[in-house]
This record gives C-alpha cells, sequence and structure tokens, in this order.
C-alpha cells in the first residue's frame, strides 16, 4: 500500500531560522503532491502543490517545496520563519495510477516558532 | 464564496449514541470527500462522492457508518453506533472536475468526542 512519511511530528525553530520539514513518499509511480497547513483552530489549507513541470514549487508566503523523483521526496522549506507560522503542516500525495482521487497523507508535522 | 462547512464544529456523545455529521461543499464542486484524523495519527480517506453517486468508499471503516449525499449538494455521515474508537476530527474536502484541478479544499472540520 502507499504511504506518506513525515519523519518530524514536531519542529522547534526560533524565529528567523530556515526550516526544512520532511516528507517521502513510499511509490515511485506518476504522483501530484500537495503540501496543507493547519493553524491553530482552523481547517486545512493549501499551501503548495506539485502536479507537472518545474520540480521547484513556491508558496505565496515565501514557502517553497522541491519534488525529488529519484528520493520519492517533497520537502518543504522557508529560508526565514515568522511566528505566524506556527501551525501543523501535512504533506499529502495523489497516486495517480489509482483511478480515485484520494489523498494519502503523511501524519503532519507541527511546526513551533519561538521569539 | 463561501468555503466548506461542516456542521457541528463539536460533539461529544456516549458510546452506543448516533451522530450526524454535516457537510457543506463549495457551490457548483461535484466532488465531495470525506476524511478522518484519529488522535495522533495520519488524516486518512473515507470516501468520495461525484455528485450524488459514491465514486470511491474503500475507506470506511464499517457498516456503522453510512454516507449520503442526496440531490448531490450537501452530504451526511452518520456513524451508529458510536464507539470509543470513532472518536477524531472528521474532515470534510470538496473539488472541481478532476481533470482541470486536484486541489482539494477542506472544511474546518468536526471535532467527534465518544465517551
Amino acid at each position: 500500500a502507499q504511504s506518506v512519511t513525515q519523519l518530524d511530528s514536531q519542529v522547534p525553530v526560533f524565529e528567523e531560522a530556515p526550516v526544512e520539514l520532511r516528507c517521502n513518499y513510499s511509490s515511485s509511480v506518476s504522483v501530484y503532491l500537495f503540501w496543507y497547513v493547519q493553524y491553530p483552530n482552523q481547517g486545512l489549507q493549501l499551501l503548495l502543490k506539485y502536479l507537472s513541470g518545474s520540480t521547484l514549487v513556491e508558496s505565496i508566503n515565501g514557502f517553497e517545496a522541491e519534488f525529488n523523483k529519484s528520493q520519492t521526496s517533497f520537502h518543504l522549506r522557508k529560508p526565514s520563519v515568522h511566528i505566524s507560522d506556527t501551525a501543523e503542516y501535512f504533506c499529502a500525495v495523489r497516486f495517480t495510477h489509482n483511478a480515485g482521487n484520494m489523498l494519502t497523507f503523511g501524519g503532519g508535522t507541527r511546526l513551533m516558532v519561538k521569539p | 464564496e463561501a468555503g466548506v462547512t461542516q456542521f457541528p464544529s463539536h460533539s461529544v456523545i456516549e458510546k452506543g449514541q448516533t451522530v450526524t455529521l454535516r457537510c457543506d461543499p463549495i457551490s457548483g464542486h461535484d466532488n465531495l470527500y470525506w476524511y478522518r484524523r484519529v488522535m495522533g495519527k495520519e488524516i486518512k480517506f473515507l470516501l468520495h462522492f461525484v455528485k450524488e453517486s459514491k465514486q470511491d468508499e474503500s475507506g470506511m471503516p464499517n457498516n456503522r457508518f453510512l454516507a449520503e449525499r442526496t440531490g448531490g449538494t450537501y452530504s451526511t455521515l452518520k456513524v451508529q453506533p458510536a464507539e470509543l474508537e470513532d472518536s477524531g476530527v472528521y474532515f470534510c474536502a470538496s473539488s472541481q472536475d478532476r481533470r482541470t484541478t486536484y486541489e482539494q479544499y477542506f472544511g474546518p472540520g468536526t471535532r467527534l468526542t465518544v465517551t
């Protein structure tokens, strides 16, 4: 069965420091990749996505993620975090050989930005 | 445009009781999905509607769960009778035509606690 792994359940970091949240998935078949963010007391919001084309994708608030097919990874990075980035981040994969639209999620990474 | 809405936001019921969760997707979205996150684990797919038809219900845990989408608009997810392990956050998501966009828009979730 396909799976998505987020190795770090929690990542504490100081404000203005760089951060990387790791995501690996199990299969080398064609995939669509997503990062969702859940701020406290809110629903899931799409942060960025990779469907095709350039392997580096960016969000409007400074995050970026790079699709690495050989390593089956889609790590999320930000060069300088803010207090407001404190949230839980979820990596999600749609395995396209599957006729359905279901997303397979990782376990989530709680990013805690400290002043 | 209103986002995906879910009702109630929280529900606390006793084991053996019945609970019905409601999801209103974004207007015009034919695809509607239910996901669940039990405490400390991954968000897992439950089922997918296309309009009023169940496209994929492979994630439904057992026959105590019944999902409906009469008329292809809002959906309900009924748990009867509820068990302790049903506690978690139930998310609903919706999306447009699967051939043109793969983004799923999530609601804020319903937190279900079974005591």
